[in-house]
């Protein structure tokens, strides 16, 4: 077990629907990120939050936003769903800088 | 730009073999570099890491890997493969002073009884 919480495991949803993903990182960790898992893209970073603030932002889709609350969970919004979208979305937490990542074990969003 | 080259998508090794896992990285500056497994329906669980100092790391599970900075390669050894050890591996690679990280396209991993 690393730590890291992601609800739901598993998605379904249409198209042009909007979702939800849900990250809550191990105690303590201040750090978030969101990866995208796909056949065809492979592992991509999408963004990542320290501390309830953008830090840096990866291959994520204008139709994705995320944020990171006070409690230091964080949130990933997909919306407009394609179906290109379907694959299994990672979160990870870090405690500090070029420290270990430690990965939830994901969401698998399947958008027909 | 960091950029991650796994070569061979599909490996197969007979139990008790060398299991060899290629990497090589493309970055203007030696970037902090990472071996990460997945195992089925699974997130990513740290392997090894190589931030700075001896360039050969030992890892979990009876891993290792070697950077080499002339060849911008770290490569992931283990001495004799275990059917366990069946999985995805990936390496990755991480600006110093920044945490997120670029993966490679991942290796599959078989081990034959």
């Amino acid at each position: 077990d690393s730590g890291v919480t992601q609800t739901p495991k598993h998605l379904i949803t249409a198209t042009g629907q909007r979702v939800t993903l849900r990250c809550s990182p191990r105690s303590g960790d201040l750090s978030v990120y969101w990866y995208q898992q796909s056949l065809d893209q492979g592992l991509q970073f999408l963004i990542q939050y320290y501390n309830g603030e953008e830090r840096a932002k990866g291959n994520i889709l204008e139709r994705f936003s995320a944020q990171q609350f006070p409690d230091l969970h964080s949130e990933l919004n997909l919306s407009s769903l394609e179906l290109g979208d379907s694959a299994l979305y990672f979160c990870a937490s870090t405690q500090g800088v070029n420290t270990e990542a430690f990965f939830g074990q994901g969401t698998r969003l399947t958008v027909v | 730009a960091q950029s991650v080259t796994q070569l061979g998508s599909h490996v197969s090794v007979s139990e008790g073999a060398l299991v060899l896992l290629r990497c090589n990285y493309s970055s203007s500056v030696p970037p902090y570099l990472f071996w990460y497994v997945q195992y089925p329906n699974q997130g990513l669980q740290l392997l090894l890491k190589y931030t700075t100092g001896a360039t050969l790391v030992k890892g979990i599970n009876g891993f290792e890997a070697e950077f080499k900075k002339s060849e911008t390669s770290f490569h992931l050894t283990k001495p004799s493969a275990h059917m366990s050890d069946a999985a995805e591996y990936f390496c990755a690679v991480s600006e110093r002073g920044a945490n997120n990280l670029f993966f490679g396209t991942g290796t599959r991993l078989t081990v034959i009884p």
